[in-house]
């Protein structure tokens, strides 16, 4: 059974500082990892897919690289702002079809 | 071009009451799936329709239940509401579903509060 998991569960770190956040998967059969962002009370906005095939997928500040052998995904922002406070998460379409979400990590940006 | 909009935005049922949610997708894409949120569980996939057909399950009892139309809108029903059934329901879509190479896009969700 697939399990994603995010770590840390929150960060809080100071305006202009580069983060990374973590996702690991236990099965490595997965056809797509995405990237989501969510802001309290609201729906999820994509930031990024990465296919099975692809290493990496960048946009702007963002970018996502995905280990399939290893079952890992990093989100690497770049020169954070408040306004990238927010809950991330990341997500894998399985083996099976089904998108298998991880309980995300709460990012706060100290301005 | 249009999002994924979902109806009502914001919903208040008794216990034991029934709800329907609704779900109108990109135009083009003929897959749509169905999220429930809480704080404790996170986001837990209910099911997911392709071409009116529901393809996909996950694991909650039979009072969930969806379906989808012929223009690719999706409904979802609760019967016999019960207070653990209050979240934020999600529903995303695709443009085509199984197996392909592209990604989901969601709705701003239906925030259920079951009193």
């Amino acid at each position: 059974k697939q399990e994603v998991t995010q770590i840390p569960a929150a960060l809080s770190v100071p305006e202009g500082e580069n983060l990374v956040l973590n996702c690991s998967f236990t099965d490595s059969a997965i056809y797509n990892l995405q990237w989501f962002r969510q802001d309290p009370g609201k729906g999820l906005t994509s930031l990024l897919l990465i296919q099975s095939s692809q290493r990496e997928q960048t946009s702007g500040r963002l970018n996502a690289s995905l280990d399939k052998s290893s079952g890992r995904s990093t989100l690497y922002i770049a020169a954070s702002q408040p306004g990238d406070s927010a809950t991330y998460l990341c997500a894998v379409r399985d083996r099976d079809d089904k998108i298998i979400f991880g309980k995300g990590t709460r990012l706060h940006i100290l301005p | 071009k249009a999002g994924v909009t979902q109806t009502p935005r914001y919903l208040i049922k008794t216990r034991g009451q029934q709800v329907t949610l609704s779900c109108s997708p990109i135009s083009g894409h003929r897959s749509v799936s169905w999220y429930q949120q809480t704080p404790g569980q996170g986001l837990q996939f209910l099911f997911e329709y392709f071409s009116e057909t529901q393809r996909n399950k996950g694991n909650f009892p039979g009072r969930f239940s969806g379906r989808q139309f012929s223009n690719s809108r999706s409904e979802m029903n609760v019967s016999t509401l019960e207070l653990g059934d209050s979240a934020l329901y999600l529903c995303a879509s695709s443009r085509l579903g199984l197996g392909d190479d592209y990604g989901y896009t969601f709705g701003s969700g239906t925030r259920l509060t079951v009193v």
